[in-house]
């Protein structure tokens, strides 16, 4: 069974740093492309990019280049998004997805990380 | 920039036929895809390459496609189908995806 599984829940404060993961499962990792999704809340998705496990070729939201990285561990099936200095408007859930194999859509996700940002 | 446009809500009655328009200027070149998400809940795809249906899907969710505008159905609409909906998709070109604004469902 295909599965996607996020790390927890995170409250943090403004400047400070956080990497969440997303551990895939039931399936060969490195051969399927892992994207980010964010969603704001009450708001709709945002894709915000997406990297190859093979190769750890990225490429991101125009709008979000330079604000967050994107990387993967394929020895752990693990992929992950970090900040480097958070702002309170990162508050959002934000969701990996499998991409589907030769396709333009995501077929698998996982359950959400809940990233609080307060001072 | 590439945008895709939803309507932001569409009410139909239980039994009845929801259809959820979504344009974009780029969706004549690539598949569209659509999710369905509930409150408090992960999206699952419920349509790929415009109208593919994935397994464990109803027969009740179909997909088409006309030129900028794809068009999700949901037939026999049902109760539990009040959710979000949003269609996908991606300029190949850049490979940037995009999602679409989202529509709500209500089950009247």
């Amino acid at each position: 069974e295909v599965q996607l599984v996020q790390s927890r829940a995170e409250v943090k404060k403004p400047g400070e740093s956080l990497k969440i993961s997303c551990k895939g499962s039931g399936y060969n990792f490195t051969n399927y492309l892992i994207g980010w999704v964010r969603q704001m809340p009450g708001k709709g998705l945002e894709w915000m990019g997406i990297i190859y496990p093979g190769d750890s070729d990225t490429t991101y939201s125009p709008s979000l280049q330079g604000l967050v990285t994107i990387s993967v561990d394929k020895s752990v099936n693990t992929a992950y998004l970090q900040w480097n200095s958070l702002k309170a408007s990162d508050t959002a859930m934000y969701y990996c997805a499998r991409l589907l194999a030769q396709q333009l859509g995501f077929d698998y996700w996982g359950q959400g990380t809940l990233v609080s940002v307060s001072s | 920039s590439y945008e895709l446009t939803q309507p932001p809500s569409v009410s139909v009655s239980p039994g009845q036929t929801a259809r959820i328009t979504c344009s974009g200027d780029a969706l004549p070149k690539q598949y569209a895809y659509w999710y369905q998400q509930k409150p408090g809940q992960a999206p699952v795809l419920v349509i790929y390459k415009d109208s593919e249906r994935p397994s464990g899907i109803p027969e009740r969710f179909s997909g088409s496609s006309s030129g900028t505008t794809v068009t999700l159905t949901i037939s026999g609409v049902q109760a539990e189908d009040e959710a979000d909906y949003y269609c996908q998709s991606a300029d190949s070109s850049t490979t940037v995806y995009v999602f679409g604004t989202g529509t709500k469902v209500t089950v009247l």
